[in-house]
């Protein structure tokens, strides 16, 4: 089947300017990942949802950076007035439920976040 | 504050041979789980294998597998038979029984030369 696809794979935007990057996680999992790989911070966890409870943002870095999860599937995340240092990979990922340890999260191929 | 250690930025090995990637954590649980992902130049990570804290027995997934040790707080990856294909970053990662976050290592790059 279809794995977890992300879009657009490259994105270059000026400074100030606002972003959208979208996740489409595997049919049926009912948990969706963002996380973020950068050169100097490595990967970093920034926000999880789990069915319709409340999402875990607690790994977002301001309050410039939103995600929302629309009908339980797709998830976009946005990146209001940004800046330089939001240069980096954004992955999504997608497993079958959250509150499972065993659980291996499987991931997109990234969408690569330029800055200007 | 969990956290994960890699202290190979970089390792070569010769193909067919056997290689280990270091991988020592740092928390207070008692229930967790360690991760190992493989991440080829294409950029997406690829789960390798999985070791929950209260295994008994170290995890195996065909060339792969996981020396668990408790005590020492280690779980490092031996890829058996190693193959040009092998080339990659190989992260590894922790899960804590309360939370769905994965925190990874910095990662370890491996070049398997023929």
């Amino acid at each position: 089947g279809a794995g977890v696809s992300q879009s657009p794979s490259n994105k270059v935007t000026e400074k100030g300017k606002d972003v959208e990057l979208r996740c489409d996680p595997i049919s049926g999992h009912t948990a969706l990942y963002w996380y973020r790989q950068s050169l100097g911070q490595g990967l970093e966890f920034l926000i999880y949802f789990q069915g319709n409870s409340a999402p875990d943002k607690s790994g977002l870095p301001s309050d410039r950076f939103s995600a929302e999860r629309t009908g339980g599937s797709v998830s976009t995340l946005t990146i209001q007035r940004t800046q330089q240092e939001d240069s980096a990979v954004y992955l999504c990922a997608s497993s079958i439920k959250a509150g499972v340890i065993y659980n291996e999260q499987f991931f997109g191929p990234g969408t690569r976040l330029t800055v200007l | 504050a969990q956290k994960i250690t890699q202290t190979q930025p970089g390792m070569f090995v010769q193909e067919k041979e056997a290689v280990t990637l270091d991988c020592t954590y740092d928390t207070s649980d008692q229930s967790y789980g360690l991760f190992w992902y493989k991440q080829p130049s294409s950029g997406e990570m690829i789960f390798l294998i999985y070791q929950g804290s209260y295994d008994e027995q170290n995890a195996t997934e065909g060339r792969y597998s996981l020396n668990f040790q408790k005590a020492r707080k280690s779980a490092n990856l031996v890829i058996s038979a190693s193959q040009l294909g092998d080339s990659a970053m190989y992260f590894c990662a922790m899960r804590r029984y309360n939370t769905d976050k994965l925190i990874f290592g910095t990662g370890t790059r491996l070049q398997v030369f023929p």
